[in-house]
């Protein structure tokens, strides 16, 4: 079974509109770190932003915040007043923390964001 | 700091030659990680190193080889180069923080090098 899952292999935000990025993920792990990670045409993967499954709170970095739905083992991407430059592939990964040993990152399938002027 | 540097970003090689793709990174991070993506897809991890000297495999290691001999660089060999080997390979380092149960890390990025193998 697929442990991260982004649906929508596509999407298109007009500029300076928000857009949401969906991520499910699977795990039967207690302590987890949920991650998304932007991947411009350049071909660089840059970090965006952090969650962990112990956090009371969602985790915000600037415009990028991560809606975290612990029972619905969601942890989408949310871009506020899109610019140009957010057009990239934005790829959401899980590291499971395996009762203190850590896990490795697993990547899903990503999703190509496109904001139109 | 530079971070994490990749040498070299593009690459052709023939089938059956072997090569190794360079990974140095400044910040001191124990952590280092060899990933390859192919086209459309994620991430997949090949190998990864917690610290100078240790190494273990990771999702798909056939086909490559890695030692940790420092802190700093992590090379990663090619032997016998297949077709299927065609991808863009990224080096990756990082340090870990917090206790158990909220102990994780953050992974950092080198620019990638960009293989192609006919």
């Amino acid at each position: 079974a697929q442990k991260i899952t982004q649906t929508q292999p596509g999407m298109f935000v007009q500029e300076k509109e928000a857009v949401t990025l969906d991520c499910t993920y699977d795990t039967s792990d207690q302590s987890y770190g949920l991650f998304w990670y932007k991947q411009p045409s350049s071909g660089e993967m840059i970090f965006l932003i952090y969650q962990g499954s112990y956090d009371e709170q969602n985790a915000t970095e600037g415009r990028y915040s991560l809606n975290f739905q612990k029972a619905r083992k969601s942890a989408n991407l949310v871009i506020s007043a899109s610019q140009l430059g957010d057009s990239a592939m934005y790829f959401c990964a899980m590291r499971e923390n395996n009762g203190g040993s850590q896990g490795n990152l697993i990547f899903g399938k990503g999703t190509k964001l496109s904001v139109k002027p | 700091n530079a971070g994490v540097t990749q040498t070299p970003k593009f690459r052709i090689l023939k089938i059956g030659q072997s090569m190794t793709l360079q990974c140095t990174q400044d910040m001191n991070h124990n952590y280092m990680y060899w990933y390859r993506q192919d086209p459309g897809m994620g991430l997949k991890l090949i190998y990864y190193s917690v610290g100078a000297g240790i190494t273990d495999k990771g999702e798909v290691p056939n086909g490559y080889n890695v030692s940790r001999s420092t802190t700093e660089d992590f090379p990663l060999r090619l032997e016998l180069a297949a077709p299927s080997q065609t991808s863009v390979y990224f080096c990756a380092s990082s340090y870990s923080w917090g206790d158990y149960p909220r102990r994780t890390d953050t992974q950092y990025f080198g620019p990638g090098t960009r293989l192609t193998v006919l």
